[in-house]
């Protein structure tokens, strides 16, 4: 099956700066890769997604890059403020003729943004 | 608010129990997804239905089991409680569990084993 692994597992950043979370998978059938953000005592919300046909996509301040060749893409967060402060989940998805497997999840990075 | 419903939020039990957890997806989502989140594992995904029927199948246990009712609610039932079933159990939902569509989350049921 899928596996995603996700670095770093803290990230402390100051507020102003760029934040970069990496994740490989390792699945090369998979074709969908979404971003999770989960906020302390709540539930995880979608907040940027890309698939397979895509190198880049951008959606103001949160960019994700796919790289389909090496298997690894990461979340780009610039100008950083505090509300940013979550644990992200990167994830992987393959469609596989009948159905859709599930997500695999990476194991979540703690985003901590320094005043 | 997502729209998917979890009941209970919190749930207390003993080793060797049986609990059912709930879920009610938004309205108009045909699939449902369970996940189990605990914090050496993360977010592990156990099952997904579609419209009554299972779709795919994950990391759960063979004490564990679900299913999806006409009305598109779902339960998950777990049995034979260990200590380390302990963890937020999250429902989450979508239109057709296709793979590229976005998924919403519940806010979980809190599943401690005593």
């Amino acid at each position: 099956g899928e596996n995603v692994e996700q670095h770093p597992s803290t990230l402390s950043v100051q507020e102003g700066d760029s934040a970069v979370i990496k994740c490989t998978y390792s699945d090369s059938a998979s074709n969908y890769f979404p971003w999770y953000k989960q906020e302390l005592g709540k539930r995880p919300q979608l907040i940027i997604d890309i698939r397979s046909n895509v190198g880049e996509k951008k959606d103001q301040r949160i960019a994700v890059t796919l790289n389909k060749t090496a298997k690894h893409f990461s979340l780009h967060i610039t100008e950083t403020q505090p509300e940013d402060s979550a644990v992200y989940f990167c994830a992987a998805k393959r469609y596989s003729g009948g159905g859709a497997d599930g997500l695999t999840f990476g194991k979540g990075t703690h985003l901590i943004i320094q005043p | 608010d997502s729209g998917v419903t979890q009941t209970p939020k919190h749930l207390i039990t003993a080793t060797g129990q049986r609990v059912t957890l709930r879920c009610s997806p938004r309205s108009g989502d045909l699939s449902v997804y369970w996940y189990q989140q605990s914090l050496d594992q993360g977010l592990q995904f156990l099952i997904q239905y579609y419209n009554g029927e299972e779709r795919a199948k994950g990391n759960i246990l063979e004490r564990f089991s679900a299913q999806q009712f006409p009305d598109l609610h779902s339960e998950l039932n777990l049995s034979s409680l260990e200590l380390g079933d302990s963890a937020l159990y999250f429902c989450a939902s979508s239109v057709h569990g296709a793979t590229n569509e976005k998924l919403f989350f519940g806010s979980g049921t809190q599943l401690s084993v005593l």
